[in-house]
């Protein structure tokens, strides 16, 4: 399974936009880029995902690189209700494979 | 419109008994998957049912089973438990395998003492 890094933890000032990075260097042609987020210990909740193109939602945008091997999501405006952690997932053989995500903490 | 129903929401089981847990997906979706959430894990794949058959199984022992039934709903069964099934067991569900995305539910948070 293609395998995604992420970094464990970021700070984003409230307003601000957060940008989220993501490295799934192995990933192949017919893989999409899924982004989960999970606040507490709740479900996790959708927010995009792509496969080459960029995306855009009402939540979020989504950045892939030309070459596919990196992502970027983006939330414009980051709000302390933003406080999550965001996981870059590569959706292989009807499964999603969740790493360790990356904490977002939104500040004031 | 409603979304993925899990029931119980906890549930507290000792040592060597079963349990089932229960999933009902949004009206319409056809995919089921089950996740298992620990601490020390993270999220793991359980497996995954369409139209009643399991396509997909993740790396879990014969312990852990499931199936789905005609409405889509599904069920997940682990027997025998042990301290280490203590987890939030989640359940997804889809329109289609594939380009959309998953809809999680709140989970089972399970507890064997």
């Amino acid at each position: 399974d293609a395998k995604t890094t992420q970094p464990p933890s970021m700070d984003c000032a409230e307003g601000r936009a957060a940008n989220l990075p993501c490295n799934h260097s192995t990933i192949s042609g017919n893989e999409y880029v899924y982004w989960y987020r999970q606040i507490h210990s709740q479900g996790p909740q959708y927010i995009i995902h792509g496969l080459k193109n960029n995306e855009t939602n009402e939540m979020a945008s989504l950045i892939i690189t030309e070459d596919r091997k990196s992502s970027t999501l983006i939330l414009p405006h980051a709000t302390l209700r933003d406080t999550a952690v965001y996981y870059c997932i590569v959706y292989t053989a009807s499964k999603l494979t969740f790493g360790t995500g990356t904490r977002l903490q939104v500040t004031l | 419109k409603a979304g993925v129903t899990q029931t119980p929401r906890y549930l507290i089981k000792t040592r060597g008994q079963q349990v089932t847990l229960s999933c009902s997906p949004i009206s319409g979706h056809r995919s089921v998957s089950w996740y298992q959430q620990t601490p020390g894990q993270g999220l793991q794949f359980l497996f995954e049912y369409f139209s009643e058959t399991q396509r997909n199984k993740g790396n879990f022992p014969g312990r852990f089973s499931g199936r789905q039934f005609s409405n889509s709903r599904s069920e997940m069964n682990v027997s025998t438990l042990e301290l280490g099934d203590s987890a939030l067991y989640l359940c997804a569900s889809s329109l289609n395998r594939a380009n959309y995305g998953y809809t999680f539910g709140s989970g089972t948070r399970l507890t064997v003492v």
